[in-house]
């Protein structure tokens, strides 16, 4: 199993611009969400789905947005860059019964300029 | 605001000693505790995990206690090594609502000195 997979690893993006960040995942997990992580702030949910078609808002969801057609992938769409949004986002996953724990991906390191 | 508060945010701490990080949460309806540990360039990794009828939880070195009536939690580790050097964050989750929300600490950097 790949688990969690992360593309890109790195991005730069001009303000204003857009782009989507790739999330998937092969265990079969229902729940899948979205975090940033800034110092001193922790890691902060954006979206989660806890399953195809269906998503819904986290803390921190203003800028971005989300959509999950299927089990495996759930990606992120930056619709027009801020340098607010400048941070480390990880994807994660996991079961919705059962043991809770949520294995997360690589991260995408983004930097809006 | 934030739900699950987490200190120090830093801590440096001389091999073989013990590590301590501490948490305090305000809503009662939070059921499910866990601990994440996280090392540079990579995601965070599930640790260890608490639920609020016991008060303690041991791993190897690892151990959370848990203060039901102060609404805090804690994470010690044991005989620290230089391997342990990484960002710690506690967590909390209500599983009677389907565990939908983790909502983190906002982490803590341990540095092992050898």
């Amino acid at each position: 199993n790949a688990g969690v997979t992360q593309t890109p690893k790195f991005q730069v993006l001009k303000t204003g611009q857009s782009m989507t960040l790739q999330c998937a995942q092969d265990m079969n997990h229902e729940y899948m969400s979205w975090y940033r992580q800034d110092p001193g702030m922790g890691l902060r949910l954006i979206h989660y789905s806890v399953g195809a078609g269906i998503t819904d808002q986290g803390e921190v969801p203003n800028g971005y947005n989300v959509s999950r057609s299927t089990t495996e992938d759930f990606p992120l769409r930056l619709l027009s860059a801020a340098p607010s949004q400048t941070s480390v986002y990880f994807c994660a996953s996991r079961r919705t019964s059962g043991r809770y724990e949520q294995y997360f991906g690589p991260g995408t390191r983004l930097t809006v300029t | 605001q934030q739900q699950v508060k987490q200190s120090p945010q830093s801590l440096i701490v001389q091999k073989g000693g013990i590590s301590i990080i501490n948490c305090a949460y305000e809503n009662t309806a939070f059921d499910y505790f866990p601990w994440y540990q996280q090392f540079p360039g990579k995601g965070p990794a599930l640790l260890i995990a608490i639920r609020p009828d016991v008060s303690e939880k041991k791993e190897g070195r690892f151990t959370i206690s848990f203060n039901k009536s102060a609404k805090q939690f804690s994470l010690h580790i044991m005989d620290s090594q230089p391997g342990d050097s990484a960002t710690y964050f506690c967590a909390a989750t209500s599983l009677i609502q389907g565990a939908q929300k983790l909502v983190f600490g906002q982490g803590t950097r341990l540095t092992i000195n050898p």
